[in-house]
């Protein structure tokens, strides 16, 4: 596996509380993304970077907001934690964006009560 | 936007036999498709990916075919094993254009013994 590691792995939280999601790699690898995972739904993007203090919206961005302050660094903030932001997240990183692989990091398992 | 429908969502075969999982998209400019595989509790894997320069690509076991002018794409999978049980998610872009791949909702895969 690519060097890639998110933390926490698991948490549960309650509802209205701030989260935060940490994606770290290794690689050095330009492009970084956070996407949700949901029974039914696939994986959906929230947000991405393509380079530092570089983000964008992906399709279920509504809730949170993102920071790549350093390369290696992508956090993903959930300002008031909502129950339907109960989910797995998948961190991914791209060398070059686009047409590229994406390697995923191990996820992490969020349920807010 | 770009949207990709997958089908089936849930596909079981006899362990040997084959697997066709298709997938649609709606974006004609779309020119980068690649699958990816999920293990029970993984993270997802790159296993095959196909440009639009090409109408078919092989790798072992697994096959990707694209017809651009129905705008479909499918994955082969033959001589089946246990091992091949996961979720297999199709997604699709438009390089050099696009960051943001766009995934199908998955399609789970049983191999039966």
């Amino acid at each position: 596996d690519a060097g890639i590691t998110q933390s926490p792995r698991h948490k549960v939280t309650e509802t209205g509380t701030p989260v935060t999601l940490r994606c770290h790699q290794t690689e050095n690898h330009r492009y970084m993304y956070w996407y949700r995972q949901d029974p039914g739904h696939g994986l959906r993007l929230i947000h991405y970077s393509y380079g530092v203090k570089d983000t964008d919206k992906g399709e279920v961005s509504d809730g949170y907001s993102v920071s790549r302050s350093k390369t290696e660094d992508f956090l993903l903030t959930l300002e008031s934690a909502t129950s339907s932001q109960t989910s797995v997240y998948f961190c991914a990183i791209s060398e070059l964006g686009g047409g590229e692989t994406q390697y995923f990091g191990p996820g992490t398992r969020l349920l807010v009560l | 936007g770009e949207n990709v429908e997958q089908h089936p969502s849930t596909l079981s075969v006899q362990e040997g036999d084959s697997a066709v999982i298709k997938c649609t998209y709606s974006d004609s400019a779309s020119n980068y498709f690649p699958w990816y595989k999920q293990e029970l509790g993984k993270r997802p894997q790159l296993i095959i990916d196909i440009r639009s320069n090409v109408g078919e690509k092989k790798d072992q076991r697994i096959a990707v075919t694209l017809n651009k002018t129905a705008k479909h794409f499918s994955l082969h999978i033959t001589e089946t094993q246990p091992e091949d049980s996961a979720v297999y998610f199709c997604a699709a872009l438009e390089m050099n254009r696009d960051d943001k791949i766009i995934f199908g909702k998955g399609t789970r895969l049983h191999i039966l013994p």
